[in-house]
């Protein structure tokens, strides 16, 4: 069965750093998305993501978060400088059409680590 | 905005005991709603819908609109259903997910 992909598992970066955090979403999916928890918190939204466009994205979202889908398969979260909050496990998520475009799969999460 | 409750952060019960984990939410229109069951070092995997009306892996759960909650069940706990669970929410049209804070379930032998 096919499944959405993250790299790395783990990554542990200093405050102010850049990080790439990267999903490959299930290859005939459309709608792509990245949600975070903070340890002991609530699973929150991120950004959504459809035909090379934000469709929607949450106030957490702000001028230091960006995401690309640089080819057709990977799809990528950027933090441009890191802050000790931002420390999370990010998940990655994608869905299909129809009567699939609800039915969200997520990938593993990447625990970041900001120092 | 859209809002979801589950009120019970752990759940213990016995093998083959009824489990029950509570969800409500607020929101104004028809939402869709979900639950999910992250096992221990696994992904969120996407357990029931309330449109499809499907018992899965012995769980059920029932929409009640007047209620606005939609409570997970099982009636005869086994030990491999120890995960956590969350419900969640998507508005009409929309797509984002809107999850509740979780009910970890303890199934004991």
């Amino acid at each position: 069965e096919p499944e959405v992909t993250q790299t790395p598992s783990h990554q542990v970066t200093q405050m102010g750093q850049e990080v790439i955090l990267r999903c490959v979403p299930i290859s005939n999916h459309l709608y792509f998305y990245w949600y975070r928890q903070i340890l002991g918190q609530k699973v929150e939204f991120l950004v959504s993501f459809y035909n090379n466009e934000i469709s929607e994205k949450s106030e957490i979202f702000d001028d230091q978060f960006s995401v690309e889908r640089p080819d057709g398969s990977n799809f990528t979260l950027k933090i441009r400088s890191t802050k000790l909050e931002d420390s999370a496990m990010y998940f990655c998520a994608s869905s299909g059409t129809g009567d699939g475009f609800y039915e969200q799969y997520f990938g593993p999460g990447t625990r970041l680590t900001v120092t | 905005a859209q809002r979801v409750t589950q009120p019970e952060k752990l759940l213990s019960v016995f093998k083959g005991a009824p489990v029950e984990l509570k969800c409500n939410y607020s929101y104004s229109g028809s939402p869709e709603l979900f639950w999910y069951v992250q096992y221990s070092r696994q992904r969120l995997q996407l357990l029931l819908r309330h449109i499809s009306r499907e018992s899965i892996k012995g769980f059920t759960a029932d929409l009640n609109k007047g209620e606005t909650s939609f409570h997970l069940k099982k009636p005869f706990a086994q030990e491999e259903d120890s995960a956590m669970y969350y419900c969640a929410l998507i508005q009409a049209a929309g797509n984002k997910l809107t999850f509740g804070g979780g009910t970890r379930v303890l199934v004991k032998p």
